[in-house]
């Protein structure tokens, strides 16, 4: 079983949308959870971390939910620039991260 | 930019070579992680070093080495390749190992003919 699950979409949305993803993880005693953005043929940037008690940035919300071993990224009124693929990072121990496969996004004028 | 480099940007290698690509981490960072990234998949984790000794390793075989060198800048060896490691790969800087700071170089894509 993969450490992380994501669905890889792609996901089309118009300019303006609200989009979700979603992220399983199959390791209850992971510790730290980030989202990345990664653009076509560049590297994956830190997009925000993902706290317990939710977190938001501007246009974009990430949850956690540890019960579940889910997380999550809400990004509201899609901009074109979002395009994008968008990874899950999951880190057990602080010095091993695993990333999911990403889920792509374009997002449509 | 990140301040992380990478060299070479591209390189081309036959089976059962060897290769190795560099990383320069950003000012100030003790601890490189290197991953790899298939085509369409997400990066892997490779292994990390922190201030030269390793310090964590993913699921992969013996002939991916590494180092790391007193000015923190970092080495990947990869002996006897395999098709299968044409990849992406990429190297990430951070100050202590800490992850919500970690930086990505903008990697060395290795094709294996």
């Amino acid at each position: 079983r993969k450490e992380v699950e994501q669905d890889p979409g792609p996901f089309n949305v118009p300019e303006g949308a609200t989009v979700a993803f979603n992220c399983t993880y199959s390791n209850s005693a992971s510790q730290s959870f980030f989202w990345y953005r990664q653009d076509c043929r560049k590297e994956p940037k830190l997009l925000m971390s993902v706290y317990s008690s939710g977190n938001e940035d501007g246009r974009f919300t990430a949850q956690l939910n540890r019960a579940s071993q889910y997380i999550s990224l809400l990004i509201r009124d899609s901009k074109l620039s979002d395009s994008a693929t968008y990874l899950c990072v999951v880190s057990n121990t602080g010095n091993q991260f695993y990333f999911g496969t990403g889920t792509s996004l374009t997002v449509i004028p | 930019e990140t301040g992380v480099t990478q060299s070479p940007t591209h390189l081309i290698k036959t089976r059962g070579q060897q290769v190795t690509l560099r990383c320069s981490s950003q000012s100030g960072h003790n601890t490189v992680s290197w991953y790899q990234q298939a085509l369409g998949q997400g990066p892997q984790f490779i292994f990390q070093y922190y201030r030269e000794e390793e310090n964590g390793r993913g699921n992969f075989p013996p002939r991916f080495s590494g180092l790391q060198f007193p000015n923190y800048s970092s080495e990947l060896n990869v002996n006897a390749l395999e098709l299968d490691d044409s990849a992406l790969y990429l190297c990430a800087s951070s100050p202590g190992g800490s992850a919500e700071t970690q930086y990505f170089g903008p990697g060395t894509r290795l094709l294996v003919l």
